[in-house]
């Protein structure tokens, strides 16, 4: 039972590039969360996908902006890369509203921008 | 107020002794309580849930809720090298459009010392 998989794992850009990460959830699981964490901190929120559309979104500007395919998968898009973008990109996949049994999150992207 | 608050620590604890984590949150609607462990470098992992006021025990962990004073703290018995690692305190939060998201705290950085 593959577990929720991201990549790429490492990517390294530049000030003012896009970047697209991608998530597949845990199978079963239909609805994707990302959070940012920046070193030394905790996971923000960013928004959270399901039934292919945005059912909620954190304090996040619209530079950050998601997509769930049919089969569940997600991408974050970022915009306009800023230095403090650098941080690890975490997905977490849950089944509907059950996500109150706890997420299962991917191993993450680590994003540094240059 | 932060949603979610913990010591940041670092938390230093002799190997075999107890390692006492706390958290406290402002949301008083909160029903969902979850401690992650993340080791450096990596995403983190589910360790324990708890959604009714007291204990509730899972091998060497303990977690403790008391929604009366907003507090939920977890408790590692013979704690152990493995254990070193950042926990994290996660809490569902209502949001202004009356949905759910899963907040977190910093952190507490734990080392358990030989």
């Amino acid at each position: 039972d593959a577990g929720v998989t991201q990549s790429p794992t490492h990517l390294i850009k530049t000030r003012g590039q896009q970047v697209t990460l991608r998530c597949s959830p845990k199978s079963g699981h239909d609805t994707v969360s990302w959070y940012q964490q920046a070193l030394g901190q905790g996971p923000q929120f960013i928004f959270q996908y399901y039934e292919e559309e945005e059912r909620q979104r954190g304090n996040f500007p619209d530079r950050f902006s998601g997509h769930q395919f049919p089969n569940y998968s997600s991408e974050l898009n970022v915009n306009a890369l800023l230095l403090g973008d650098s941080a690890l990109y975490l997905c977490a996949s849950s089944l509907g509203d059950r996500w109150n049994y706890g997420y299962t999150f991917g191993s993450g992207t680590r994003l540094t921008v240059v | 107020q932060k949603e979610v608050e913990q010591n940041s620590g670092p938390l230093s604890v002799p190997e075999g002794a107890i390692a006492s984590l706390n958290c406290t949150y402002s949301d008083r609607g909160s029903q969902s309580f979850f401690w992650y462990r993340q080791y450096s470098g990596k995403s983190p992992e589910l360790i324990m849930s708890i959604y009714s006021n007291g204990d509730k025990e899972d091998g060497r962990f303990t977690a403790q809720l008391n929604k009366a004073s907003q507090y939920v703290s977890l408790l590692i018995r013979d704690s152990q090298p493995s254990d070193s690692a950042t926990y994290l305190c996660a809490v569902n939060c209502w949001t202004n459009f009356g949905n759910e998201k899963l907040t977190f705290g910093t952190g507490t950085r734990l080392t358990i010392i030989p």
